[in-house]
C-alpha cells in the first residue's frame, strides 16, 4: 500500500526566502506525481505534475523535481511571498487500472510580510 | 479546460436527514470519477472511485450503504450521503479523470457537509 510523507508539516519563513518543501513515497511503481496547494476550506489547485519519467517540472518561481528510484520529491519556491501562504499537498499517482492518488498530509505554510 | 464543478459548496442539515452531492465535468467526460473526504487538518482520503455504467469501487473502512456513489453519465457523478450523522461531517471532493490514457486527475472545489 502507498504511503505518501510529507516533512515539515508546517514551516514559517520571512518574505522573500527560498524554501523547499519534502514528499517521500514508499512504493516507486508511480506513474505521475503531482504537487497541489490547498487554500483554507477551499478545494485544490494543481501546480507542477510530474511524470514518472521526468525528472523535473518548473512553472514560475516553483520548480519541482521527482527522484522516483529513491521515493521522493520536492517542491522549491523561490523568493517567497505572503500570497504562497496555503498548505501544500503532494500527490503519487499508482495502482494499475485507476491510476489512484494517494495524498500526504501536507506543509501548511506560512510567509511572514 | 478541464473543469470540475461541485455543488453545493456548503450544506447544513440535521442528523439522520440525507444529503446529496454532485460532481460535474463541464468541458470533458469523465470515464472515472473519484470521491475523497477531508477531515479538518488531514489530508485527503480516497472513498470511492466509479467508472460510468458501473458499480463504484469503494476503499476499506468506506460503508457502500451509507455513501451512494452514482455516475450515471460522462459527466455527472452523484454522492449521497445516506442517514447523516454529526461524524460525517467533513469536507468531501470530487476528481474527474478522462480516460484514453490519461491518468491525470481534475478537482472540484468541494463540498463542505455539516450535520447538526
Amino acid at each position: 500500500k502507498q504511503e505518501v510523507t510529507q516533512i515539515p508539516a508546517a514551516l514559517s519563513v520571512p518574505e522573500g526566502e527560498n524554501l523547499v518543501l519534502n514528499c517521500s513515497f514508499t512504493d516507486s511503481a508511480i506513474y505521475n506525481l503531482q504537487w497541489f496547494r490547498q487554500d483554507p476550506g477551499k478545494g485544490l489547485t494543481s501546480l507542477l505534475l510530474i511524470q514518472s519519467s521526468q525528472r523535473e517540472q518548473t512553472s514560475g518561481r516553483l520548480n519541482a523535481s521527482l527522484d522516483k528510484s529513491s521515493g521522493r520529491s520536492t517542491l522549491y519556491i523561490a523568493a517567497s511571498q505572503p500570497g504562497d501562504s496555503a498548505t501544500y499537498l503532494c500527490a503519487v499517482a499508482s495502482g494499475a487500472g485507476s491510476y489512484q492518488l494517494t495524498f500526504g498530509k501536507g506543509t501548511k505554510l506560512s510567509v511572514i510580510p | 479546460g478541464a473543469v470540475v464543478s461541485q455543488h453545493p459548496s456548503r450544506v447544513i442539515c440535521k442528523s439522520g436527514t440525507s444529503v446529496k452531492i454532485e460532481c460535474r465535468s463541464l468541458d470533458f467526460q469523465a470515464t472515472t470519477m473519484f470521491w475523497y473526504r477531508q477531515f479538518p487538518k488531514q489530508s485527503l482520503m480516497l472513498m470511492a472511485t466509479s467508472n460510468e455504467g458501473s458499480k463504484a469501487t469503494y476503499e476499506q473502512g468506506v460503508e457502500k450503504d451509507k455513501f451512494l456513489i452514482n455516475h450515471a453519465s460522462l459527466t455527472l457523478s452523484t454522492l449521497t450521503v445516506t442517514s447523516a450523522h454529526p461524524e460525517d461531517s467533513s469536507f468531501y471532493i470530487c476528481s474527474a479523470r478522462s480516460g484514453g490514457g490519461s491518468v491525470e486527475q481534475f478537482f472540484g472545489p468541494g463540498t463542505r457537509l455539516t450535520v447538526l
